[in-house]
């Protein structure tokens, strides 16, 4: 079965740039979306087709996709930035969702 | 602004089906332009999806729990629901029903309901 590969966890100090990415073969050949899950709240949409954000997300974030690497990167990190982000990608079968990465900012 | 809100049992025994409905307000789920899925989190854990349905009832299922899954839809009541027949402890966990958008062969999932924990135990 296809696998997402993320860092169970990244720092940031604030103000910052943050990334976080998201590995699986070929996985530049598929569209990725990224989302964000703070404690004890659903997942929010923040990236999808690789570098579209849906409207109310702030432009610092951003999402890239190649080769077998995709990327959220986080511009000027804020501290309400700080949560859990997942990406996912249809890999022919089922939607898959990587294992998670836990943002830190401190 | 859509909603979507799950409801249905909180506590399931072993071996028996869950069944759960989202509710959706704010939009009409007939309206042909999403899909509609369920994803389900266990507890500190990742997000797994579950399968999704379109309006004209076609479904998609994750492989691997397509034997005990079924999704339907019930277009006068603005609903679709979930059931997960044979239940066990693994089957514990939170689960979402979402807005399945799509595009270029893609899925991506722009709006939640909140969530309704689910608990195997007899």
């Amino acid at each position: 079965s296809y696998e997402l590969t993320q860092p169970p966890s990244v720092s940031v100090s604030p103000g910052q740039t943050a990334t976080i990415t998201c590995s699986g073969n070929q996985l530049g050949n598929k569209y990725v979306c990224w989302y964000q899950q703070k404690p004890g709240q659903s997942p929010v949409l923040v990236t999808y087709l690789d570098t579209k954000r849906p409207s109310g997300i702030p432009e610092r974030f951003s999402g890239s996709n190649s080769g077998n690497t995709a990327t959220l990167t986080i511009s000027g990190t804020q501290a309400m930035d700080e949560a859990d982000y997942y990406c996912q990608a249809w890999d022919g079968s089922t939607e898959v969702f990587g294992g998670g990465t836990k943002l830190t900012v401190l | 602004q859509v909603q979507l809100q799950e409801s249905g049992p909180g506590l399931v025994k072993p071996s028996q089906t869950l069944s759960l409905t989202c509710t959706v307000s704010g939009g009409f789920i007939s309206s042909g332009s999403y899909y509609w899925s369920w994803i389900r989190q266990p507890a500190g854990k990742g997000l797994e999806w579950i399968g999704r349905i379109y309006t004209s009832g076609r479904t998609t299922y994750n492989p691997s729990l397509k034997s005990r899954v079924i999704i339907s839809v019930d277009t006068s009541k603005n609903q679709f629901s979930l059931k997960l027949s044979s239940v066990t402890a693994a089957d514990t966990a939170l689960y979402f029903c979402a807005r399945d958008a799509y595009s270029s062969s893609a899925n991506w999932f722009d709006a939640w309901g909140q969530g309704i924990l689910v608990t195997v135990s007899s």
